[in-house]
């Protein structure tokens, strides 16, 4: 149990285009998503975090405007990043935990790793 | 000073000997701990929680957790390569749906034959 599908895993765009990442609990309704952004030999950098039904929370420095987040139901939440530059290249990997469980783990999605050209 | 702090290493383990992990946290409130595994380009994967003082053993894993000294370690025994990853240490202050893990800059820890 407890599965979060990214979708897609790769993404490859040119620079000024926006790109959509989905994140969906395959087996459970997540009332809050997280999204991190790792760069190559870093840690998890936690970009925002995405509330159903209600507008996400963004960390200091992460653009709101720039990194659009939506949470519409219980078990998708998805990620634009709008005008993407080279810069934006990185992986992204949403997490999430099943609603009302009170263990505090989350688990995360396979990732998405865009690169822009 | 980080919140969740890791040596980042790399902690390199003979095969079949013990890898140990360190981890330690600022947040004195914190009441949850977990060790996430994370491969090369993959993302990262839950392997223990703990939430008490003590040791906790799953198979291979033992995660020792010591409040007042605000530590937290993994003990990896009979490391295989297959063990060769980042380990990345995270803590949250209240079992809620809502709360957001603080996560460690991570140990690459690498087994050699």
């Amino acid at each position: 149990g407890a599965v979060v599908s990214q979708h897609p895993s790769r993404v490859i765009c040119k620079s000024g285009t926006s790109v959509k990442i989905e994140c969906r609990s395959l087996d459970f309704q997540a009332t809050t998503m997280f999204w991190y952004r790792q760069f190559p030999k870093q840690s998890l950098m936690l970009m925002a975090t995405s509330n159903e039904g209600s507008k996400a929370t963004y960390e200091q420095g992460v653009e709101k405007d720039k990194f659009l987040i939506n949470h519409a139901s219980l078990t998708l939440s998805t990620l634009t990043v709008t005008s993407a530059h080279p810069e934006d290249s990185s992986f992204y990997i949403c997490s999430a935990r099943p609603r009302g469980r009170t263990t505090g783990e989350l688990f995360f999605g396979e990732g998405s790793r865009l690169t822009v050209l | 000073q980080k919140e969740v702090e890791q040596n980042s290493g790399p902690l390199s383990v003979p095969e079949g000997a013990i890898a140990s992990l360190n981890c330690t946290y600022s947040d004195r409130v914190s009441q949850s701990f977990f060790w996430y595994r994370q491969y090369s380009g993959k993302s990262p994967e839950l392997i223990m929680s703990i939430y008490s003082n003590g040791d906790k053993e799953d198979g291979r894993f033992t995660a020792q957790l010591n409040k007042a000294s605000q530590y937290v370690s993994l003990l990896i025994r009979d490391s295989q390569p297959s063990d060769s990853a980042t380990y990345l240490c995270a803590v949250g202050r209240i079992k809620a749906a809502g709360n957001k893990l603080t996560f460690g800059g991570g140990t690459r820890v690498l087994v050699k034959p």
